[in-house]
């Protein structure tokens, strides 16, 4: 399998503190992740591009201070949301990208999703 | 650029009718082309895929044909259950898009008891 787990599933938090969000591919290597954003009843909208041992890529309109993306390892990917605020509240949905030798596919894994509200 | 363009919803069925879902999509290049399904209060699953033209995806009942000459990615299901309630997404990777997914705006769907 191609399993992606996301910690934590849940987070309330108060406006102005920071919330760091992990991402795990568990039974596989992926050099490359993603980090969404998802409104209720809406599509998926990406925020970011992190490749193990680079700095992520952004979206267009995605603020990178304060959205930090860190991608240590293979399988660890971390997205730290700083001074969080109440426009901040909402689904955020990793995925990752197998590696394969020679290449990789073009198959993402999603995790489950964090709710993150901003009281 | 790259879209995706997905049947709007909500689309509501009864157990065991038929499910069409249109997807149609714009790309450069061999897109890669996908279903994702979302049930409440999760994140995405990989339904199926299809890597070339004429390729047939199927998982769990539900298939999918990739159409290069109507640029369409159509799901399908003979006979829907309940617990195929969720949203579906369709979604393409194109090799001119830094391998990037581009999804539709998917498309809710309750199956009725």
């Amino acid at each position: 399998g191609a399993v992606v787990s996301q910690h934590p599933s849940r987070v309330i938090c108060k406006s102005g503190t920071s919330v760091k969000i992990e991402c795990r591919s568990l039974d596989f290597q992926a050099t490359t992740m993603f980090w969404y954003r998802q409104f209720p009843k809406q599509s998926l909208m990406l925020m970011a591009t992190s490749n193990e041992g680079s700095k992520a890529t952004y979206e267009q309109g995605v603020e990178k201070d304060k959205f930090l993306i860190n991608h240590a390892s293979l399988t660890l990917s971390t997205l730290t949301v700083t001074s969080a605020h109440p426009e901040d509240s909402s689904f955020y949905i990793c995925s990752a990208r197998r590696s394969l030798s020679g290449g990789y596919t073009d198959t993402q894994y999603f995790g489950p999703g964090t709710r993150l509200t901003v009281l | 650029g790259n879209s995706v363009t997905q049947m709007e919803g909500p689309v509501t069925l009864s157990e065991e009718a038929f499910l069409t879902i249109n997807c149609t999509y714009t790309a450069t290049g061999y897109p890669s082309l996908f279903w994702y399904v979302q049930y409440p209060g999760e994140g995405l699953q990989l339904l199926l895929k299809a890597t070339k033209a004429d390729d047939k995806g199927s998982n769990k009942g539900f298939e999918a044909t990739y159409r290069k000459e109507t640029t369409s990615f159509h799901l399908e299901k003979g006979s829907v259950q309940v617990s195929d309630s969720a949203v579906y997404f369709c979604a393409l990777v194109s090799s001119g898009s830094a391998r990037q997914l581009t999804f539709g705006s998917g498309t809710q769907l309750t199956v009725l008891p």
